[in-house]
C-alpha cells in the first residue's frame, strides 16, 4: 500500500540554524500538506500545496518557513533560522488522487520531530 | 470557516465498557468528517469518514461514528473497549473549497482500565 514517507524522524538542531524537513507523498496524489503537533497539544495546519504553489498558509507560516516541490517526488519544509518554539513534530500528508473520487482522506507520513536547543 | 471541538481532554473507559468520544464541527458548507488515532510517537491513522450518503460510518477496528447534521456532531463510538484502543483520537473536518485543508480538533486521549 503506498505511504508517506518523512525524513529525518528526528533532528537536533541549535537555536537559529536552518532545517529542512523532507517527504515524500503518494505518487498519485495532487495536495500536499504540513501539520505542525507541538508536545501533547493539537495538530495544527501549516501550509497546503497545489500545482506547484502554496494554496493556503496558516498564521504561523510566518517569513522563516517556506516549501518546496523541488523534484517530481520530494516536498520539503524550511525553517530558515529555527527558534525554540519551533521544536514541535512536523507531519507530511497528502491527498486528492488524479485517478480516485476525491474523498478528502489525507494520508499522513510518520513525522519528524525537530527540537531546537 | 470551519472548526472542531472535542468535548473532554480524556476519556477512561474499563475494558469491554463503550467507548464514546464526542466531537462537534463547524462548517460553512457540507463537511467531510473524519477520525484520526494516534499512538504514542506514531503518526495519525485515519479511522473512519464521512463524506456524503450513509450518516452512519463503520471503520476500523470496531469504530462507527455517526453524522447528525441538525446536531452539528460526529462522536465515536466503540460498543466494547480493548486495551489496544488506547490512543490519542483527533476528530477532523475538511471542506472542497479550502482545497480540502483539515482542521482538526484539540484530541480526546482514550485510557482504558484492565
Amino acid at each position: 500500500e503506498p505511504e508517506v514517507t518523512q525524513t529525518p524522524s528526528h533532528q537536533v538542531t541549535q537555536m537559529g540554524q536552518e532545517v529542512i524537513l523532507r517527504c515524500v507523498p503518494i505518487s498519485n496524489h495532487l495536495y500536499f500538506y504540513w501539520y505542525r503537533q507541538i508536545l501533547g497539544q493539537k495538530v495544527e495546519f501549516l501550509v497546503s500545496f497545489y500545482n506547484n504553489e502554496i494554496s493556503e498558509k496558516s498564521e504561523i507560516f510566518d517569513d522563516q518557513f517556506s516549501v518546496e516541490r523541488p523534484d517530481g517526488s520530494n516536498f520539503t519544509l524550511k525553517i530558515r533560522s529555527t527558534k525554540l518554539e519551533d521544536s514541535a513534530m512536523y507531519f507530511c500528508a497528502s491527498g486528492t488522487s488524479r485517478s480516485n473520487k476525491n474523498t478528502g482522506e489525507l494520508f499522513f507520513g510518520e513525522g519528524s520531530r525537530l527540537t531546537v536547543l | 470557516a470551519q472548526s472542531v471541538t472535542q468535548l473532554g481532554s480524556h476519556v477512561s473507559v474499563s475494558e469491554g465498557a463503550l467507548v464514546l468520544l464526542r466531537c462537534n464541527y463547524s462548517s460553512s458548507v457540507p463537511p467531510y468528517l473524519f477520525w484520526y488515532v494516534q499512538y504514542p510517537n506514531q503518526g495519525l491513522q485515519l479511522l473512519l469518514k464521512y463524506t456524503t450518503g450513509a450518516t452512519l460510518v463503520k471503520g476500523i477496528n470496531g469504530f462507527e461514528a455517526e453524522f447528525k447534521k441538525s446536531e452539528t456532531s460526529f462522536h465515536l463510538t466503540k460498543p466494547s473497549a480493548h486495551m489496544s484502543d488506547a490512543a490519542e483520537y483527533f476528530c477532523a473536518v475538511s471542506e472542497v473549497a479550502g482545497g480540502f485543508k483539515t482542521i482538526f480538533g484539540a484530541g480526546t486521549r482514550l485510557f482504558v482500565k484492565a
